[in-house]
């Protein structure tokens, strides 16, 4: 098993481009969710799926768009990028809700 | 989300002293779970505790679920320079799982 794989590993944007941070597990984890990692600030939810073509939002949603039409893949879109989004990003799933999450290994994104 | 606090968020320890951390809650939590995030790396998925007063140990280190279910604790007996990263705990609800924003020690040889 791969288990949780985030493409691009890195990446830097201009501000107003858009761009999908791509997440892909194989372990058949209904739960997927994206965080975010800024110094100081912890890891903060961004969106989160219980299952397939199921979405929420988490703590900080604005400017993030996901969906989840499979099992295995949850890919976050960034609209319209800006320099508030210069940030590590996770993507992290689990077996379901309730249990330890797997993470990815994360993407960083940098907003000019 | 439920929210949880770790204070401080550095502690610098010697190599062989004992360390303890904790995570506290205002509120009643249903679970709580720690990960360590080692530096330039992602969080690890260390244990999750269920029950008052619930104790899990992990080699050199106990983790501790409060009887009211609103504090946990970990503590890392003669700590090692493999310990060094970054500790969170979390405690979710309603399908959120919230973070606090964890304790980074450091070990000097």
């Amino acid at each position: 098993n791969a288990g949780v794989t985030q493409t691009p590993k890195f990446q830097v944007l201009k501000t107003g481009q858009s761009m999908t941070l791509q997440c892909a597990q194989d372990m058949n984890h209904e739960y997927m969710s994206w965080y975010r990692q800024d110094p100081g600030m912890g890891l903060r939810l961004i969106h989160y799926s219980v299952g397939a073509g199921i979405t929420d939002q988490g703590e900080v949603p604005n400017g993030y768009n996901v969906s989840r039409s499979t099992t295995e893949d949850f890919p976050l879109r960034l609209l319209s990028a800006a320099p508030s989004q210069t940030s590590v990003y996770f993507c992290a799933s689990s077996i379901q809700w309730g249990v330890g999450l797997f993470f990815g290994e994360g993407s960083r994104l940098t907003v000019l | 989300g439920q929210q949880v606090m770790q204070i401080p968020q550095y502690q610098h320890v010697q190599e062989g002293e004992d360390f303890t951390t904790y995570c506290n809650s205002s509120t009643t939590l249903s679970n709580i779970q720690w990960y360590k995030q080692r530096p330039g790396g992602h969080p690890v998925f260390l244990i999750q505790l269920v029950k008052s007063g619930e104790v899990k140990k992990q080699k050199r280190l106990t983790f501790q679920f409060g009887e009211a279910k609103k504090n946990s604790s970990l503590h890392i007996t003669a700590t090692q320079t493999t310990d060094v990263g970054t500790y969170f705990c979390a405690a979710g609800a309603n399908s959120k799982l919230t973070f606090g924003k964890g304790i980074t020690l450091s070990v000097r040889p």
